[in-house]
């Protein structure tokens, strides 16, 4: 079974700290990853891509990601309490099986920034 | 506005009475599929559609069932719910492959709440 683990949190830091939400995936042949934000009770939210070994970084937002240690990272500068939500990464293999463009997601860290 | 759209935000039923929730994208996305959302487990993928009269199970496919005859359209169907389908449904659309290594995120639908009893 391919999976997706995030360390299960919560996680909970001062106003204006770095968050850093960590995930590991089993699947060696993962290719693409994803950071979605969830606030309780609403949708998850794309807000980060990343497909190729290093770092890349959108605005606040970094994400990184080794393929050989098969470990993708988020890192949140300057956290403000508006950050506070569940995490959820995600990956995909897509090309095993073929044709379905699933991602497999992670159960979750919940981030608290305190004000 | 790129969207996509359930109905109902809210539905409670009871055991045997089949029910449908609804899903539409305006993006022209291919790709769609249907997660359930359940506290401890995460997001599992139920069902899912390349494209129109192409669809497929994900990993939790049982008592439910889909269609895809318009692109834009993606129904979920359970014909007989039972109360272990309570649960908190998204559907997802992606416009899928951005190269041979790439794929497109998804765009999740606001959810549906679902209570059988």
């Amino acid at each position: 079974q391919k999976e997706v683990e995030q360390n299960s949190g919560p996680l909970s830091v001062p106003e204006g700290a770095i968050a850093s939400l960590n995930c590991t995936y089993s699947d060696r042949g993962s290719q693409s990853f994803f950071w979605y934000r969830q606030y309780s009770g609403k949708s998850p939210e794309l807000i980060m891509s990343i497909y190729s070994n290093g770092d890349k970084e959108d605005g606040r937002f970094t994400a990184q990601l080794n393929k050989a240690s098969q470990y993708v990272s988020l890192l949140i500068r300057d956290s403000q309490p508006s950050d506070s939500a569940t995490y959820l990464c995600a990956g995909t293999n897509f090309n095993s099986g073929g044709s379905n463009y699933k991602l497999t997601f992670g159960k979750g860290t919940l981030l608290t920034v305190n004000p | 506005e790129a969207q996509v759209t359930q109905n109902p935000r809210y539905l409670i039923t009871v055991t045997g009475k089949k029910l449908t929730v609804t899903c539409s994208q305006n993006m022209n996305h291919e790709y769609m599929s249907w997660y359930r959302q359940d506290p401890g487990l995460g997001l599992r993928q139920i069902y899912y559609s390349m494209n129109v009269e192409v669809t497929d199970k994900g990993d939790v496919p049982e008592g439910y069932k889909v269609s895809r005859k318009e692109k834009r359209n993606f129904p979920l169907i359970l014909e007989s719910p039972s109360p272990n389908q309570t649960s908190l449904y998204f559907c997802a659309s992606s416009l899928g492959v951005n190269s041979p290594t790439q794929l497109y995120g998804y765009t999740f639908g606001s959810g549906t709440r679902l209570t059988v009893v």
